[in-house]
């Protein structure tokens, strides 16, 4: 079945860049569906952060204000997040997951997150 | 933005018990809503998805109801595996945005 892994920083220095990678496995990407970021920051609800599609097209929130990009190497099947001047409010557990193969669909499954601090 | 509404906030419910989780959304999404449970630590879990089908391996006493603006999550004799947060997710239009979360505990 699909599997998804975060890996990456725990600990990021605020102005700096948020770097994530989502390992992908028992999926090609290349088959299809659309890939997602979420975060949730400690005892807050979720915020879903954008997603690609396996031919590199993405959707951002635009409450993000252009400083979010995510990016996908399907040789290695895996998919990025970048977040740029990284400050406090970052602090969050990052979810990769899996969208559906249509635009719209439900989110499943799930990586297991990573938790990421910006300190100043 | 699509904004979720989700009431209650937290709830208490014993073993045995019904509940029921109302979501809300600011305009019509049709049935684009999926229901999410989450424990403490762990990734959240699709339960229902397009409004009330349930997803592959989720109990049947798990179910979803509702279109347009307003859907219930309804957990028909609560075990005590149930404990958790519920949230409801819209996906009618992107940013697909969350509600804030059902605490349902003992």
């Amino acid at each position: 079945q699909v599997q998804l892994r975060e890996s990456g920083p725990e600990l990021v220095k605020a102005s700096e860049t948020l770097s994530l990678t989502c390992d992908v496995s028992g999926y090609s990407m290349t088959s299809g569906s659309y890939w997602v970021w979420i975060r949730q920051p400690p005892g807050k609800g979720l915020e879903w952060i954008g997603n690609i599609y396996h031919t590199g097209s993405t959707y951002y929130n635009p409450s993000l204000r252009g400083r979010v990009t995510i990016s996908a190497d399907t040789s290695k099947n895996q998919f990025s997040l970048n977040l740029n001047s990284a400050a406090a409010a970052d602090t969050a557990v990052y979810y990769c997951a899996k969208e559906g193969a249509v635009a719209g669909n439900w989110v499943d499954p799930w990586g297991q997150g990573i938790l990421v601090t910006v300190s100043s | 933005d699509i904004q979720m509404t989700q009431s209650p906030s937290s709830l208490s419910a014993s073993v045995g018990d019904r509940v029921t989780i109302t979501c809300r959304a600011s305009q019509s999404i049709a049935d684009s809503l999926n229901w999410y449970q989450q424990k403490p630590g762990k990734a959240p879990r699709l339960l229902i998805y397009s409004a009330s089908s349930l997803q592959n391996g989720v109990p049947s006493r798990f179910s979803g109801g509702g279109s347009g603006t307003d859907f219930t999550l309804t957990i028909n004799s609560l075990r005590p595996d149930d404990f958790a947060i519920y949230h409801c997710q819209q996906t009618h239009s992107p940013p697909f945005t969350f509600g804030p979360g059902t605490k349902v505990d003992i």
